[in-house]
């Protein structure tokens, strides 16, 4: 069964940074693209950024780049999302998904910004 | 890149068809077959319903169906179910990046 397990969320300070990880298992993790989606409390679903399968492409968000990056082991069958500077506005639930038409969730681990 | 226009809810009764629309533009809808659509129930992770703009993945019922027509594209909800009460989100490429609608809250009567 196709399984992706989120963490490394929490509270975290105004200007802080965060490491969110991805556990994959259930299916060949080095052959998809994945990708991080963000949904703020209450509100609808961001894209925030994906990674090709042997990481030489990356993609963000807008409000994103320059402050988050995307990584992967795919010897671990793991995937990250480095978050610095983060911003009151980047409070959401982080999901990872498997492929860039993200065919397949984790529950989603919630990061929270504030002072 | 601006978020895809959905309307913001859409309601009908057990058995009848619904269909929500996605509004894009040349930059992303209208220019790549790359629509996908997903439900979310509250409190839980999102799920594929439709990707490619009309495929179904396996055990996705075929109740559902996607279409595209210029910069727009269209989820259509038949025989309509209690179950089928959730958020909706259409999701399209937009060249390098891609982006979500603003999700469409289904009721049913």
């Amino acid at each position: 069964e196709e399984q992706l397990v989120e963490s490394g969320g929490g509270l975290v300070q105004p200007g802080g940074s965060l490491r969110l990880s991805c556990a994959a298992s259930g299916f060949t993790f080095s052959t998809y693209w994945m990708s991080w989606v963000r949904q703020a409390p209450g509100k609808g679903l961001e894209w925030v950024a994906n990674i090709k399968q042997d990481g030489s492409e990356k993609y963000y968000e807008d409000s994103v780049r320059g402050r988050f990056t995307i990584s992967r082991d795919n010897a671990e069958n793991s995937l990250y999302l480095q978050m610095n500077s983060l911003r009151d506005e980047d409070t959401a639930f982080y999901y990872c998904a498997r492929g860039q038409q993200l065919g397949h969730w984790g529950q989603g681990t919630l990061v929270t910004v504030s002072s | 890149q601006s978020a895809l226009t959905q309307p913001a809810s859409v309601s009908g009764s057990p058995g009848q068809s619904i269909t929500i629309s996605c509004t894009g533009t040349s930059s992303d809808v209208g220019s790549y077959n790359l629509v996908s659509w997903y439900l979310q129930h509250p409190g839980k992770a999102p799920e594929l319903m439709i990707y490619e703009g009309s495929k179904r993945p396996s055990g996705v019922s075929n109740r559902f169906s996607g279409s595209k027509s210029g910069n727009t594209a269209s989820l259509t909800i038949s025989g309509l179910q209690a179950e089928d009460e959730a958020d909706y989100y259409c999701f399209s490429y937009a060249g390098s990046v891609w982006v979500f609608g603003t999700g469409t809250k289904v009721t049913v009567l």
